[in-house]
């Protein structure tokens, strides 16, 4: 069946550092990956999305590479703030048989400390 | 603030009873989707709604409904309660069906059922 995975549960980084979450995903046929956010007590929240046209986009201190080859996903995210301490989730998107609807299949998450 | 409220923020109810959980989507957004977020299972999928009508499918069960209503807003409607359906339910919604549109979630609904 379809499934988002992520490699690791926890990751621990200072302050100033670069972090670097990973995710992977096992259907072929999703033409379409989230990265999303989400802090203690909140929502998810969008940081950046790909298309699988697509390997590489930039967005304000994050990037998301996507390696269709192997199934990967990774988020990047530069100059790491304790304001990114949170779990982030990875999610994939594909076009149902409606061709219209939206399902998104959702990863188990990673958390990202921050250390000062 | 993304926009989407839900209320209530907290629910406590005991097994084998019926609670109904709304979301109000952001103003214009057509389309409103139903996540079940627990310990265990992540986030959820349940189901999604473009205006008005049922759009898309996930692992909800058979003793949860949903509607959206005319002027948008929706409900989650949990019957027949056991103790692993507490969980946190979030809203989310969209400009439209599109699978390519951001969703936008709420705030959430924390679920417990004693």
């Amino acid at each position: 069946g379809e499934s988002v995975g992520l490699h690791l549960p926890t990751l621990s980084v200072q302050e100033g550092d670069n972090s670097i979450i990973n995710c992977a995903y096992s259907n072929s046929a999703s033409d379409y990956f989230i990265w999303y956010k989400q802090e203690s007590g909140k929502g998810p929240q969008f940081i950046i999305d790909i298309r699988s046209n697509m390997d590489k986009r930039q967005g304000q201190r994050v990037t998301v590479l996507l390696n269709k080859t192997v199934k990967h996903l990774s988020l990047q995210i530069a100059a790491t703030q304790p304001g990114d301490s949170a779990v982030y989730f990875c999610a994939e998107n594909k076009r149902t048989r409606a061709g219209t609807a939206s399902k998104l299949t959702f990863g188990t998450g990673t958390r990202l400390q921050v250390t000062l | 603030d993304s926009g989407v409220t839900q209320t209530p923020k907290h629910l406590i109810t005991a097994t084998g009873q019926r609670v109904t959980l709304r979301c109000s989507p952001r103003s214009g957004d057509l389309s409103v989707y139903w996540y079940q977020q627990s310990l265990d299972q992540g986030l959820q999928f349940l189901i999604q709604y473009y205006n008005g009508e049922e759009r898309a499918k996930g692992n909800i069960l058979e003793r949860f409904s949903a509607q959206q209503f005319p002027d948008l807003h929706s409900e989650l409607n949990l019957s027949s309660l056991e103790l692993g359906d507490s969980a946190l339910y979030f809203c989310a919604s969209s400009a439209d069906g599109d699978s390519y549109n951001e969703q936008f979630f709420g705030p959430g609904t924390r679920l417990t059922v004693l």
